[in-house]
């Protein structure tokens, strides 16, 4: 398996609700990414969790909330989000710190709110 | 402050028309350089990993060369598969290893 895979793919939530963004990967990476895009911008860093840890908070947010269950799963915890969160949503792997394999990027998912 | 841009914006080729993208980065100290491909509605797929001045990186039609102060792309006899946004993106000594800046990228449409 050498894929990272997001769900949903898109999501439509009012500015009270709480929902979660959810990414898995079964290729052994041990450092996980959150990525925000918005259109015709490029990626820019939310979190990272390397080892299970969070290791970067850009600076996000409090109505975003990272959790990593496992060293498979990354999730995305949202509440009370506002029109101007709306964007493309990435999740990322890679073997090790430092980007140096690559990046592994999942297809992301599009969230409006509304 | 480690920075990245790229040119052109946007680009245009017919299809065998070969072309160059160009990455300037300004790090202090680079750690590693990178390449990626996006289709629209995708995530961005890895392409490049380039570490030192004078290094270069083949893959298909896609050909990465850098120096100190830059990164060219160049693509030989493209097609129009090869249409996408290419980003590129680096990381510098004085940046957490968990860390890379992304360019804007160079959007390129490859016309049959």
């Amino acid at each position: 398996d050498t894929e990272v895979t997001q769900t949903p793919k898109h999501l439509v939530m009012g500015m009270t609700n709480k929902k979660s963004l959810k990414c898995e990967q079964h290729m052994g990476h041990r450092a996980m990414y959150w990525y925000k895009q918005k259109a015709k911008k490029p990626p820019e860093l939310m979190f990272v969790y390397s080892y299970e840890k969070l290791s970067i908070n850009e600076s996000v947010p409090s109505r975003f909330s990272p959790e990593c269950p496992n060293s498979s799963l990354l999730n995305l915890h949202l509440h009370a989000l506002q029109p101007e969160d709306s964007a493309l949503y990435l999740c990322a792997s890679s073997l090790g710190t430092g980007g140096f394999y690559g990046y592994t990027f999942g297809s992301g998912t599009r969230l409006t709110v509304v | 402050e480690d920075q990245v841009t790229q040119s052109p914006e946007a680009l245009r080729l017919q299809e065998g028309e070969s072309s160059s993208l160009n990455c300037s980065y300004t790090v202090s100290g680079l750690r590693g350089l990178f390449w990626y491909r996006q289709d629209p509605g995708k995530g961005p797929e890895f392409l490049f990993t380039l570490y030192s001045a004078g290094e270069e990186k083949e893959k298909e039609r896609l050909k990465a060369t850098l120096t100190k102060k830059e990164s060219f792309l160049h693509i030989t006899a493209p097609k129009p598969e090869d249409s996408a946004t290419y980003l590129c993106a680096v990381q510098g000594e004085k940046t957490s290893y968990d860390k890379v800046i992304f360019g804007p990228g160079t959007s390129l449409s490859v016309i049959p």
